[in-house]
């Protein structure tokens, strides 16, 4: 198992600006996940992209998977007051290993 | 849409007295898994169970942690003697398969207070 790195680890912009987070890991994986928790809240899954997959989209969410940088990319477009909460991403071997994530504000 | 549910939402316990912490996960998952996450640091993974029994387990999983699938529904997290330092938010989690294509659901957690 193994846990991502996120960066960064703040991140404040506008409603309706798009936020980009970055996730590095360091050995193969099966697929790679992000979650969203907002404070003192359990994670929610957001989308899960396997390791033969280079991007993938989900509404307003866009995520990309490197695996030859071993790194990923969580794109939110038109953000929105609500986004705000940690991401976290999660690269899959056997059990889920959670980083510090990344601290999204967005105000309105 | 299925959630994984967990009770009580908030326990406010003595220290060196029992607790247990219940989580109904979703029917159809097979693998369960309980977190902590002390407040302001990280979602740590406790352990992880499959088949009525433990699959794999952290250093922090030690002797005075157990798990249980006491019926075909609920999963429960007993910590014998609380310490000061168990105090966290306890989640519980499930997922279809091991590694496979799915992510993992939590509950809205179990926040745990030793005094």
């Amino acid at each position: 198992s193994q846990q991502g790195e996120e960066d960064p680890q703040a991140l404040s912009i506008q409603e309706g600006e798009n936020a980009t987070m970055n996730c590095s890991y360091k050995t193969s994986i099966n697929n790679l996940q992000w979650y969203r928790q907002n404070s003192g809240r359990g994670l929610v899954h957001l989308i899960l992209i396997r390791s033969n997959e280079r991007e993938k989209h989900s509404g307003r969410l866009r995520v990309t998977l490197d695996t030859s940088k071993k790194s990923s990319s969580l794109l939110i477009t038109a953000s929105r007051a609500a986004d705000t909460a940690s991401y976290f991403c999660a690269p899959r071997t056997d059990k889920l290993i959670f980083g510090t994530g990344t601290r999204l504000q967005v105000f309105p | 849409e299925p959630e994984v549910t967990q009770t009580p939402s908030h326990q406010v316990t003595q220290m060196g007295q029992e607790v247990i912490l219940r989580c109904v996960p979703i029917s159809n998952h097979l693998y369960f898994y309980w977190y902590r996450q002390i407040l302001g640091q990280k979602v740590e993974f406790l352990v992880s169970f499959y088949n009525n029994e433990i699959s794999e387990k952290s250093e922090i999983f030690d002797d005075q942690f157990s798990v249980e699938r006491p019926d075909g529904s609920n999963f429960t997290l007993k910590i014998r003697s609380t310490k000061l330092e168990d105090s966290a938010m306890y989640f519980c989690a499930s997922s279809e398969d091991l590694s496979g294509g799915h992510g993992y659901t939590f509950g809205s957690g179990t926040r745990l207070t030793v005094v």
